[in-house]
């Protein structure tokens, strides 16, 4: 059975801080990972998908990386603005099933 | 298209009720999924359709639970005699493909009172 860990589980920083974000997984038999973002209330949005066949996966600001072999991936975030602060989700796919983290809520204090 | 779509997006129903909840996916994707989510967690998998087969389904899903995919297209779910327990965010994702990002509606929050 798939379990996902997200650390830290909080975390404030200063704007322009560059933060790492980090995710476990326990099983690595999987496609792909997803990162995704959510504001309060509201909906998933997809920040970055790693194929497990992939080490790295690059998007503006953000840099996803993945290490199936040990059941790690992390997103860091360079030059942290103000409007990064969400929460942050960590999703392996294996199968037909997409394993959630719980989270890493992110405040970047302006 | 403008994406994954769900309505309603609130509902406040008396516990004991039957609710129905329904997902429009983006036009082409064939794969479509449903979670549940509950305050401070990150979603929890429901069940999963390729076209209009459902292929899998979570434990957490009691009886009371039912989802359809009728033509392939929408989706709904069902939530029969629901309790207070059943109170969350109910969202619902679609993608092309297994190997392809999830693209996730606005959810449905539900509150049982």
């Amino acid at each position: 059975k798939q379990e996902v860990t997200q650390i830290p589980a909080a975390l404030s920083v200063p704007e322009g801080e560059n933060l790492v974000l980090n995710c476990s997984f326990t099983d690595s038999a999987i496609y792909n990972l997803q990162w995704f973002r959510q504001d309060p209330g509201k909906g998933l949005t997809s920040l970055l998908l790693i194929q497990s066949s992939q080490r790295e996966q690059t998007s503006g600001r953000l840099n996803a990386s993945l290490d199936k072999s040990s059941g790690r991936s992390t997103l860091y975030i360079a030059a942290s603005q103000p409007g990064d602060s969400a929460t942050y989700l960590c999703a392996p796919t294996g199968g037909f099933k997409t394993i959630f983290g719980a989270g890493t809520r992110l405040f970047v204090k302006a | 298209d403008t994406g994954v779509s769900q309505d309603p997006r609130h509902k406040i129903t008396k516990r004991g009720q039957n609710v129905t909840f329904r997902c429009d996916p983006i036009s082409e994707h064939n794969r479509l999924y449903w979670y549940r989510q509950t305050l401070g967690q990150g979603p929890e998998f429901l069940t999963y359709f390729q076209n209009e087969a459902q292929l899998e389904k979570s434990r957490l899903l009691s009886d009371r639970f039912s989802a359809e995919r009728p033509k392939g297209s929408f989706s709904t779910l069902e939530i029969q005699r629901t309790e207070q327990g059943d109170s969350a965010m109910y969202l619902c994702a679609s993608s092309p493909g297994t190997h392809y990002e999830q693209y996730f509606g606005p959810g449905t929050r539900l509150t049982v009172t």
